[in-house]
């Protein structure tokens, strides 16, 4: 059972470009969290996804950020307009259900130039 | 105030020391995650517990629902568990702010 995984590991994108970080969760798992975490500081939610739904985007920036989970695929995490404060490592995490273990992908780090 | 408040927030020991991390929640939160951090890495789910304890080789989670409270400990400390130590509560994964362990040999 492959954990779960997020691609790509590191991405460098411009000021201005689009940013797409990819999370397949482990199989079986239907809920997906978002994570950002800043250079030298703790994660901070970002947003909660179930298949096809929004369930709790209360951490996510109104502008620029959204985020998606299809019906078939990965759930993907989609910056517009990047900056450079935008540079982060990103994590996903996927569990079963709501209140069981949440398991991580080893993250995107975006660098912003 | 956050849900979640951990201590330390730094600790250091020497190679062999009985380690103690400490986490305090608040209400409506019923279990609660161990997670591990490496500098620069990824993030190890270590225990998710709602009562009792858990052990997995040198690691131990204890919970007390009714006190609010969950230690992690880390039994003949070893250079290698040098790393952040987090709690966090389900539901949005509401974190601490983590133990940053350094065990010197």
């Amino acid at each position: 059972n492959a954990g779960v995984m997020q691609n790509p590991r590191h991405l460098v994108r411009r000021r201005g470009q689009e940013a797409r970080l990819r999370c397949s969760p482990m199989k079986g798992h239907s809920h997906v969290y978002w994570y950002r975490q800043l250079p030298e500081e703790g994660l901070k939610f970002m947003v909660y996804l179930q298949k096809e739904n929004i369930i709790d985007e209360s951490g996510m920036p109104k502008e620029r950020f959204s985020a998606e989970f299809p019906k078939e695929g990965p759930s993907i995490l989609r910056i517009q307009q990047v900056v450079r404060g935008d540079s982060a490592a990103y994590f996903c995490a996927s569990s079963a259900t709501q209140n069981t273990e949440a398991f991580f992908g080893q993250g995107t780090r975006l660098t912003v130039v | 105030k956050n849900e979640v408040e951990q201590s330390p927030q730094n600790l250091t020991a020497q190679e062999g020391e009985f380690i103690t991390i400490n986490c305090s929640y608040s209400v409506g939160i019923s279990a609660l995650h161990w997670l591990q951090q490496h500098p620069g890495g990824g993030i190890v789910s270590l225990f998710m517990l709602s009562s009792g304890k858990k052990k997995h080789g040198r690691l131990i989670a204890t919970i007390n629902i009714q006190e609010k409270h969950s230690s992690l400990h880390i039994t003949a400390s070893h250079p290698r568990d040098s790393a952040v130590y987090i709690c966090a509560a389900p539901r949005k994964l509401t974190f601490g702010k983590g133990t940053l362990l350094t065990v010197n040999p």
